[in-house]
């Protein structure tokens, strides 16, 4: 089955500095990566995903690149503010073999004021 | 309002004693899922459901059980709880095969002593 991965498992920045955090898949046919927020005590919400047949997406300061040769994908952020703090879980499918998404362990984001 | 709801939100048990947690979402989705979150693990698939009538197992099925008679409806259920189940749960629904979104329901605090 799929393996998703992320590191590192935390990652403090400064507020207006650019975050960028990595996930890594094992399963060469998923072709389906979404980027989870959750903000403490709240429930995990999509902010962007990404399909295999792109490269690359951006929606405002947040933006999802994909390499399928090494099987990695990014999530960056730009411009952090402190409302960026959160956890972030990355997922993989492959949604044609299957409808079970696999989440990596979830990174825990601080931007420091 | 397009919503997942989940009861109850918060739940203290013994251990052996059967307990239900519902899920209910009015969006007319056709995926629904539930996941288990523990920390330093991130969100684990428990079992999932593509249809009515249709569900299958996630990656720590072991000590639960689902069903899906309704469309709206895809309740948790926990013949046996054991102190190992104590968790954060979420339901989760989406549209269907097509992958889009899904949207999380507020989460399930359980303790079972």
């Amino acid at each position: 089955g799929e393996n998703v991965e992320q590191h590192p498992s935390t990652l403090s920045v400064q507020e207006g500095d650019s975050a960028v955090i990595k996930c890594t898949y094992s399963d060469s046919a998923s072709n389906y990566f979404p980027w989870y927020k959750q903000e403490l005590g709240k429930r995990p919400q999509l902010i962007i995903d990404i399909r295999s047949n792109v490269g690359e997406k951006k929606d405002q300061r947040i933006a999802v690149t994909l390499n399928k040769t090494a099987k990695h994908f990014s999530l960056h952020i730009t411009e952090t503010q402190p409302e960026d703090s959160a956890v972030y879980f990355c997922a993989a499918i492959d949604t044609g073999a299957n409808s079970k998404l696999t989440f990596g362990k979830g990174i825990t984001l601080s931007v420091r004021p | 309002e397009a919503q997942v709801t989940q009861n109850p939100r918060y739940l203290i048990t013994v251990t052996g004693k059967k307990l239900t947690v519902t899920c209910s979402q009015n969006m007319n989705h056709e995926y629904m899922s539930w996941y288990r979150q523990d920390p330093g693990l991130g969100l684990r698939q428990i079992y999932y459901s593509m249809n009515v009538e249709v569900t299958d197992k996630g990656d720590v099925p072991e000590g639960y059980k689902v069903s899906r008679k309704e469309k709206r409806n895809f309740p948790l259920i926990l013949e046996s709880p054991s102190p190992n189940q104590t968790s954060l749960y979420f339901c989760a629904s989406s549209p269907g095969l097509v992958w889009v979104e899904q949207f999380f329901g507020p989460g399930t605090r359980l303790t079972v002593l």
